[in-house]
């Protein structure tokens, strides 16, 4: 049982590129969330899914896309990176739909924009 | 979510318990004290939560008081591994119509002194 893993664990892009950061969990988890954390402060949400073909935005989302194509696979996008989307990228999940919910999160992406 | 406080850091020494307060003074009555911890460039970790009772588990206790406004999370025994930033966060229960994000704020600062 691996629980949440993410790749890459690194990257480097220059400014315009894309890429696409992949965040899967094996706990059958309903509830996928991208949150991004920069120096001295806590963790912003992104966009967050609550079942497989649905995604929603958080407090931060743009310039950032998603999908839920599978219910173990949660997808961030970046279709033409900028500076200020320097950062380090988790990703967790959760399983409740009612009740006391806990999050389980990934080991984390750093990327760095040129 | 109802908006915590909580110290910006404390030392602890190695062995000792470590106690770590957490001011709470809106939290609403369906809203659960929930406790994370994020070791050095790792993803945020899920410690506890509660309602209106005193928990623990392996891990730690969490003393919340008789009016809910404020709370304690206790580590009995500290060792350095726990030096960690953490977190104090106060959220509702997610519904099946929508999804309440975790909001971390810059959380306490724990090192353990040897």
């Amino acid at each position: 049982n691996a629980g949440v893993t993410q790749t890459p664990k690194f990257r480097v892009l220059k400014t315009g590129q894309s890429m696409t950061l992949l965040c899967a969990q094996d706990m059958n988890h309903e509830y996928m969330y991208w949150y991004r954390q920069d120096p001295g402060m806590g963790l912003r949400l992104i966009h967050y899914s609550v079942g497989e073909g649905t995604t929603a935005k958080g407090e931060v989302p743009d310039g950032y896309n998603v999908s839920r194509l599978k219910k173990q696979n949660f997808l961030l996008g970046l279709e033409s990176a900028a500076p200020s989307q320097t950062s380090v990228y988790f990703c967790a999940s959760s399983y409740s739909r009612v009740g006391p919910e806990t999050q389980y999160f990934g080991p984390g992406t750093r990327l760095l924009v040129l | 979510d109802a908006k915590t406080t909580q110290p910006p850091s404390m030392d602890c020494a190695e062995g000792r318990a470590a106690n770590l307060p957490c001011n709470h003074s809106t939290i609403s009555g369906n809203e659960y004290v929930y406790w994370y911890r994020q070791i050095h460039s790792q993803g945020p970790q899920y410690i506890i939560h509660g309602l209106k009772n005193n928990e623990t588990n392996e891990m730690a206790s969490l003393i919340i008081t008789e009016d809910r406004k404020s709370s304690t999370l206790i580590l009995p025994h500290a060792t350095l591994r726990d030096t960690a930033v953490y977190y104090c966060i106060v959220r509702g229960i997610i519904s099946n119509f929508g999804n309440e994000k975790l909001t971390f704020g810059t959380g306490t600062r724990l090192t353990i002194i040897p």
